[in-house]
C-alpha cells in the first residue's frame, strides 16, 4: 500500500527566505506526483504535476523536483512571500484507484 | 467557466439522518472523485468514477453511496449519517484520454464542510 509522509509538518520563515518542502513515498512504481496548495477553508490548487519520466518542474518561483528510486520530492520555493503561506500537500499517482496523498506542510511566511 | 462546483458549503446533521453532497463540473472532465478530509491529515477517496456510468469504491466508502448518470455531475449520498463521518468533503475532477488520469491535474471543489451531532 503506497503511504505519503510529509516533513516538516509546520514551518514558519521570515519573508525572502528560499525554502524546502520535503515528501516522500514507499512504493516507487508511480506514474506521476502532484503538489498542491490548500488555503484556509478552500480546496486544493494543482500546482505542479512531475510526470514519472521527469526529474523536475518548474513554474515561477516554485521548482519540484523527484527521484523515484529514493521515493522523494521536494517543493522548493524561492524568495517566499506572505502570500505564499498555506498548506502545501503532496501526493502520488500510482495507478491504483487515485491519488494518494500527505497530511501537508502547513507554512507560514512571516512579513 | 465555474470550474468544479460543490453544494453545501456547510451542513449539520442529525445522527441518522441523511443527505446528499452535490458536484458539478464544466470541464468535460470523465474523472470524478470525492475524498474526505479530516483535521491534519491527507486526503482519503471515498468513490471514484472514470465516465458516465461507471463508479468504484476507494479506501473508505462505507456509508456513502454515488451516482454518474451525467459527465457533469456526481453526487455523494450519506446514509444514517454517524459522528464518523464529521469531515470535510471535497470534489475533484480530471480528464484523461489514454486510460489513465496520469497526465492531468486535478481540480478541486471549494469543499462541503460537514457535522454530525
Amino acid at each position: 500500500k503506497q503511504e505519503v509522509t510529509q516533513i516538516p509538518a509546520a514551518l514558519s520563515v521570515p519573508e525572502g527566505e528560499n525554502l524546502v518542502l520535503n515528501c516522500s513515498f514507499t512504493d516507487s512504481a508511480i506514474y506521476n506526483l502532484q503538489w498542491f496548495r490548500q488555503d484556509p477553508g478552500k480546496g486544493l490548487t494543482s500546482l505542479l504535476l512531475i510526470q514519472s519520466s521527469q526529474r523536475e518542474q518548474t513554474s515561477g518561483r516554485l521548482n519540484a523536483s523527484l527521484d523515484k528510486s529514493s521515493g522523494r520530492s521536494t517543493l522548493y520555493i524561492a524568495a517566499s512571500q506572505p502570500g505564499d503561506s498555506a498548506t502545501y500537500l503532496c501526493a502520488v499517482y500510482s495507478g491504483r484507484r487515485a491519488l494518494t496523498f500527505g497530511s501537508g506542510t502547513r507554512l507560514q511566511v512571516q512579513p | 467557466n465555474a470550474g468544479v462546483t460543490q453544494t453545501p458549503k456547510f451542513r449539520i446533521l442529525k445522527i441518522g439522518q441523511s443527505m446528499t453532497l452535490q458536484c458539478a463540473q464544466d470541464m468535460n472532465h470523465n474523472y470524478m472523485y470525492w475524498y474526505r478530509q479530516d483535521p491534519g491529515m491527507g486526503l482519503k477517496l471515498i468513490y471514484y468514477s472514470v465516465g458516465a456510468g461507471i463508479t468504484d469504491k476507494g479506501e473508505v466508502p462505507n456509508g456513502y453511496n454515488v451516482s454518474r448518470s451525467t459527465t457533469e455531475d456526481f453526487p455523494l449520498r450519506l446514509e444514517l449519517a454517524a459522528p464518523s463521518q464529521t469531515s470535510v468533503y471535497f470534489c475533484a475532477s480530471s480528464y484523461s484520454n489514454r486510460g489513465q488520469p496520469d497526465s492531468s491535474p486535478l481540480h478541486f471543489g471549494n469543499g462541503t464542510r460537514l457535522t454530525v451531532t
